[in-house]
C-alpha cells in the first residue's frame, strides 16, 4: 500500500528565505507526483506535476524535484513571500487509482 | 464559470440523515473522484470513477455510496449521517491514466453532523 509523509509538519521562516518542503512515498511505482498549494478552508490549486519520467518542473520562484527511485520529491520556493502562507499537499499517482496524498505541511511566512 | 462545482458548499445536518453532496464539471473528463479531508490528515480517497459505468471503492468508502448518473456528474451519500462523518468533501476529475494528467479539484462541501 502506497503511503506518502511531508515533513515537516509545519514550517515557520521570515520573508525572503529559500526553503524546502519534503515528500517521501514508499511505492516507486509512479505515474507522476505532484504538489498542490490549499488555502485555509479553500479547495486545492495544482502547483507543479512531475511525470515518472521527469527529474525536475519548475515554475516561477517553485522548483519541485524527483527522485523515484528513493522515494523522494523536494519542494523549493525561493525568496519566500507572506503571500506563501498556505498547506503545501505533495500527492502521487499510480496505475488505475487517483492521487494519493501526504497529510501536508502548513508553511506560514511573516513579514 | 468553474469547471468543477459542488453543492451544497456547506451543510449542518443531524446524526442519523441521509445526505447527498452533488458535484457537477464541465471539463468534459471521464474520471471523477470523491475525498474526504480532516484536519491534519490531507486528503483520504472515498470513491473513484473512471467512466460511467466504472465504481470503484477508495481506502474510505464504508458508510458511503456514489452514483455516477452521467459523465459530468457524480454524487457522494451518506445513508445515515454520523458525527465522524464530518469533514471537507472534495470532488476531482481527471482526463485519463496518462502521466502528464493532473486532477482538478472543485472548491469543496463543508459537511458537519451534529
Amino acid at each position: 500500500k502506497q503511503e506518502v509523509t511531508q515533513i515537516p509538519a509545519a514550517l515557520s521562516v521570515p520573508e525572503g528565505e529559500n526553503l524546502v518542503l519534503n515528500c517521501s512515498f514508499t511505492d516507486s511505482a509512479i505515474y507522476n507526483l505532484q504538489w498542490f498549494r490549499q488555502d485555509p478552508g479553500k479547495g486545492l490549486t495544482s502547483l507543479l506535476l512531475i511525470q515518472s519520467s521527469q527529474r525536475e518542473q519548475t515554475s516561477g520562484r517553485l522548483n519541485a524535484s524527483l527522485d523515484k527511485s528513493s522515494g523522494r520529491s523536494t519542494l523549493y520556493i525561493a525568496a519566500s513571500q507572506p503571500g506563501d502562507s498556505a498547506t503545501y499537499l505533495c500527492a502521487v499517482r499510480q496505475a488505475g487509482t487517483a492521487l494519493i496524498f501526504g497529510k501536508g505541511t502548513t508553511l506560514s511566512v511573516s513579514s | 464559470d468553474a469547471d468543477v462545482t459542488q453543492t451544497p458548499r456547506n451543510r449542518i445536518t443531524k446524526t442519523g440523515k441521509r445526505i447527498m453532496l452533488e458535484c457537477s464539471q464541465t471539463k468534459g473528463h471521464d474520471r471523477m473522484y470523491w475525498y474526504r479531508q480532516d484536519p491534519g490528515l490531507g486528503l483520504r480517497l472515498i470513491y473513484y470513477s473512471f467512466d460511467v459505468k466504472d465504481i470503484n471503492k477508495g481506502e474510505i468508502s464504508d458508510g458511503y455510496s456514489v452514483s455516477r448518473q452521467a459523465q459530468a456528474k457524480f454524487s457522494l451519500s451518506l445513508e445515515s449521517a454520523i458525527p465522524n462523518q464530518t469533514a471537507l468533501y472534495f470532488c476531482a476529475t481527471s482526463e485519463g491514466g496518462r502521466a502528464a494528467d493532473t486532477q482538478y479539484f472543485g472548491p469543496g462541501t463543508r459537511l458537519t453532523v451534529l
